[in-house]
């Protein structure tokens, strides 16, 4: 069955460093998004992407933040200069179409900011 | 500011007891409400999309309905198994995003 993969499953960082998250959509999937949650809390929206471009992006996601398909098959998640508070468990899903269909989640990168 | 609550926050259940958890979620621009289930380490697993007020969806032991005039959804499951140990999350769909609820973590007691 198709999956949505992610790597990382766990990436340690310093401060002020640069992370890339990498995730690996189904293959027939347009509509892409990640998602983080920071331990304790809930899951909370970032950004939504079709058509090589965002499409939503939440007040989390900031100039620090963005996001790229480089290559029709990796959906990235970049952090430039990484903070503290940007420790947490990230996720991509993919979806197949605009209509009521279900998000596919990966795994999970836990990032954490030393 | 779009909230969505489930309660309870935590619940646990004899095996073989049937059991349900609320969401409640705005009523106004509603697209879609979507009910998962996470078990630690693994991704989130889609159980339901539902649309339509009223709506009934069922898969095995587990149902789930929707009010979308009042802003709730109910998950119920029969029987309770201990596989069914997880944490149930719905999330409000305003077509662009995903606003998520806290959860639910069931614990099934054996």
């Amino acid at each position: 069955e198709p999956e949505v993969t992610q790597t990382p499953s766990h990436q340690v960082t310093q401060m002020g460093q640069e992370v890339i998250l990498r995730c690996v959509p189904i293959s027939n999937h347009l509509y892409f998004y990640w998602y983080r949650q920071i331990l304790g809390q809930k899951v909370e929206f970032l950004v939504s992407f079709y058509n090589n471009e965002i499409s939503e992006k939440s007040e989390i996601f900031d100039d620090q933040f963005s996001v790229e398909r480089p290559d029709g098959s990796n959906f990235t998640l970049k952090i430039r200069s990484t903070k503290l508070e940007d420790s947490a468990m990230y996720f991509c899903a993919s979806k197949e179409g605009r209509s009521y269909n279900e998000q596919f989640f990966g795994p999970g990168t836990r990032l954490t900011v030393l | 500011i779009l909230n969505v609550e489930q309660s309870p926050q935590s619940l646990h259940v004899q095996e073989g007891d049937s059991t349900n958890f609320t969401c409640s979620f705005p009523s106004s621009n509603f697209y879609a409400l979507h009910w998962y289930r996470w078990e630690t380490a693994k991704s989130p697993e889609a159980l339901f999309v539902m649309t339509l007020n009223g709506d009934e969806k069922k898969k095995g032991r587990i149902s789930a309905t929707l009010n979308t005039k009042e802003g709730y959804s109910y998950l119920y499951i029969k029987g309770s198994q201990p596989e069914d140990s997880a944490t149930y999350l719905c999330a409000f769909d305003s077509n662009y995003q995903l606003i998520w609820g806290a959860g639910t973590k069931l614990i099934i007691k054996p």
